[in-house]
């Protein structure tokens, strides 16, 4: 079975400060995997998902991730926020041979002035 | 540019009553989902459609039922609204046999269960 783990519910940072929000899975299949973002009253929008190769993963909206099969982990990363960047950020997974794309609980991003 | 439109922003309905949230993509997508979305639960599949009258059940089917007689479009049933039933529910499709792609999401239903 595949599970998604976001440890972080919330996280705040200063504007023009770096920011990480973590992502871990676990699956016995190939992975597929997404972050999505999600802006008050909307629904999700894609940031970024890594099918295969590289490992680093650059996305919209200056946001990037870096797959890590060893730790099964997909971070979020972005070098320097913007207020515009407060929203919800979930992690998802899906894999070969399954219909399903499992997401994780979310991670609100609150940057501050 | 590619959509999923949901019929209601916000919709206010009473115990028993029976609702219908209606969800219509325009990508000739196979695939469609319904989720519900709580805070601190993620999203939670409550049914899945991979063609047109075919239906799977999610994690949490119960005192849900779904409708797809078209393929533009995906209906969630609550049968008998409870309160427990109140909350944000969003639609979403992709593409068939391609969980390597995105889904595409609608902005979401805000569901009130007086």
């Amino acid at each position: 079975a595949q599970s998604v783990t976001q440890l972080d519910s919330q996280v705040p940072v200063f504007e023009e400060a770096p920011v990480e929000l973590r992502c871990n899975y676990s699956s016995s299949v190939s992975v597929y995997l997404f972050w999505y973002v999600q802006y008050p009253n909307q629904g999700l929008q894609l940031l970024l998902k890594y099918l295969s190769g590289s490992t680093l993963v650059k996305g919209i909206n200056g946001f990037e991730a870096e797959f890590n099969k060893s730790q099964t982990s997909f971070h979020l990363r972005k070098p320097s926020v913007h207020i515009s960047d407060t929203a919800e950020y979930f992690c998802a997974v899906s894999g070969s041979g399954t219909y399903k794309y499992i997401f994780g609980t979310g991670t609100r991003l609150k940057v501050l002035a | 540019d590619v959509k999923v439109t949901q019929s209601s922003r916000y919709l206010v309905k009473r115990t028993g009553e029976k609702v219908f949230l209606e969800c219509v993509q325009d990508m000739d997508h196979e695939n469609m989902f319904w989720y519900r979305q709580d805070p601190g639960l993620g999203l939670r599949l409550i049914y899945f459609s991979y063609d047109v009258k075919m239906k799977e059940k999610g994690d949490i089917p119960e005192g849900y039922s779904v409708s797809r007689e078209k393929k533009e479009r995906f209906s969630l049933i609550l049968e008998s609204a409870s309160t427990n039933q109140t909350s944000m529910y969003l639609c979403a499709s992709s593409s068939i046999g391609r969980f390597d792609q995105p889904q595409h999401f609608g902005d979401g239903t805000r569901l009130s269960i007086l």
